[in-house]
């Protein structure tokens, strides 16, 4: 079984620009949730979504969005990059179900100069 | 609001000793309780997982932890490290209130001596 995929791993962007970073869940999993990892902050969630609906959300500020497919894949976009965007975003997927835990992709590599 | 502590940034063990990591929490009930470990510019992988039960779990890569209720710890253990177990190791919680929202603690880092 496929494990989750983010594509792309690494990304560099210029200041003001927005951004789009894809994940592909685990086959059968219908919730997504995305992270941010930076040194300063550690890993602080952003979102996620379950069933095309977002179901969560984190303290971060409405430039930071996301969207859900019907096939479970997952975008999170960022609009106006600010420097401190630049970090680490993971995304993970769960199975249904409350005794279940997150698998986590590579990340994707932001980083804005 | 739920909150993970790691009270240990770095922690240097020799090859072939013992290592605990610990990770204490704040919320006022049982959460479900995690350990994740990261290869430097890798994503997290699930070392073990605490939902209900036995107190003692165990995980993948010689790994268990213990979790204490009356101290709120889920402390992370290994009884003979090797040096592939270098690496950022995450304890995390989710109260699972709606979905899935996982809190982190700030990580410890482990640096194996050979």
């Amino acid at each position: 079984k496929a494990g989750v995929t983010q594509t792309p791993r690494y990304l560099i962007k210029t200041r003001g620009q927005q951004v789009t970073l894809s994940c592909s869940p685990i086959s059968g999993h219908r919730s997504v949730s995305w992270y941010q990892q930076t040194p300063g902050q550690g890993l602080q969630f952003l979102f996620e979504y379950f069933s095309e609906t977002q179901r969560n959300k984190g303290n971060f500020p409405g430039r930071f969005s996301g969207r859900q497919f019907s096939n479970s894949r997952s975008e999170m976009n960022v609009s106006t990059l600010e420097l401190g965007d630049s970090a680490l975003y993971l995304c993970a997927s769960s199975p249904l179900g409350a005794n279940t835990e997150a698998f986590f992709g590579q990340g994707t590599r932001l980083t804005v100069v | 609001a739920q909150s993970v502590t790691q009270p240990d940034i770095h922690i240097t063990v020799s090859e072939g000793a013992s290592l605990e990591l610990r990770c204490n929490y704040s919320y006022g009930a049982t959460p479900y309780l995690f350990w994740y470990v990261q290869s430097p510019g890798q994503g997290l992988q699930l070392l073990l997982k605490y939902f209900s039960g036995d107190t003692l779990v165990q995980g993948i890569k010689g790994f268990e932890a213990e979790f204490k209720r009356s101290q709120s710890s889920f402390n992370l253990r290994k009884p003979s490290v090797h040096w592939s177990d270098a690496a950022e190791y995450f304890c995390a919680v989710d109260i699972k209130a709606a979905g899935n929202k996982l809190t982190f603690g700030g990580g410890t880092r482990v640096l194996v001596k050979p």
